[in-house]
């Protein structure tokens, strides 16, 4: 079955330091998604992604993170300077086209900000 | 805005019981999604359904059950005879996409911890 994957499964930086985080999503899925789980909360929306450009992005997502997709398969989050509030697990989604369908999610990766 | 509320913060319950986890929804849109995803220890999410707003029939799936009722916003979720393996934090999610394409909003998740 076609899975989402992430890597690393967890990664830890120091304070200040760029961190990017990879994604490979199913290969027909068009919409991509980060979101964002601090340790023992819930689960949050960062951004949506679709043809080549943010569709959608919530508050979080401030001028530290950036998306891309680089080469048409990986599709990447970019914190530019962590900081300690940044710590959690970061999972990335995907579905095939846009309306409620279900959204496959990756393994997480989590970052640990020291 | 749309909004999910599960009150049940945490449950612990003996092998073979069951259990109902809580979801209450909030959405101006006539047109919704609503999931359920489980969380183990291992932390990744597992989808476990999707409901769109104009089914209301009741969905069983093995040993779970989901019951949606518009007219109170509900969308629980219940497990029946329930085992050590189902110990997880399960989340209770809303789309609208109408409004926020397939952007999901998820409760505050529901911590089952079923003891043998």
């Amino acid at each position: 079955e076609p899975e989402v994957t992430q890597t690393p499964s967890h990664q830890v930086t120091q304070m200040g330091q760029e961190v990017i985080l990879r994604c490979v999503p199913i290969s027909n899925h068009l919409y991509f998604y980060w979101y964002r789980q601090i340790l023992g909360q819930k689960v949050e929306f960062l951004v949506s992604f679709y043809n080549n450009e943010i569709s959608e992005k919530s508050e979080i997502f401030d001028d530290q993170f950036s998306v891309e997709r680089p080469d048409g398969s990986n599709f990447t989050l970019k914190i530019r300077s962590t900081k300690l509030e940044d710590s959690a697990m970061y999972f990335c989604a995907s579905i095939p086209a846009e309306g409620g369908g279900e959204l496959f999610f990756g393994e997480g990766s989590r970052l640990t900000v020291l | 805005a749309q909004k999910v509320t599960q009150a049940q913060t945490e449950i612990s319950v003996v092998e073979k019981e069951d259990v109902t986890l809580d979801c209450v929804y909030e959405t101006r849109d006539t047109t919704y999604y609503l999931f359920w995803y489980k969380q183990p220890p291992s932390g990744e999410l597992v989808f476990l359904i999707r409901r769109n707003s104009f089914d209301e029939q009741n969905e069983i799936s093995g040993r779970y059950s989901w019951n949606f009722q518009k007219s109170t916003s509900s969308f629980n979720f219940t497990i029946t005879a329930s085992q050590v393996v189902d110990s997880a934090v399960y989340f209770c999610a809303l789309s609208e996409p109408e409004t926020s394409g397939s952007r999901l909003t998820f409760g505050e998740g529901t911590q089952l911890t079923v003891n043998p």
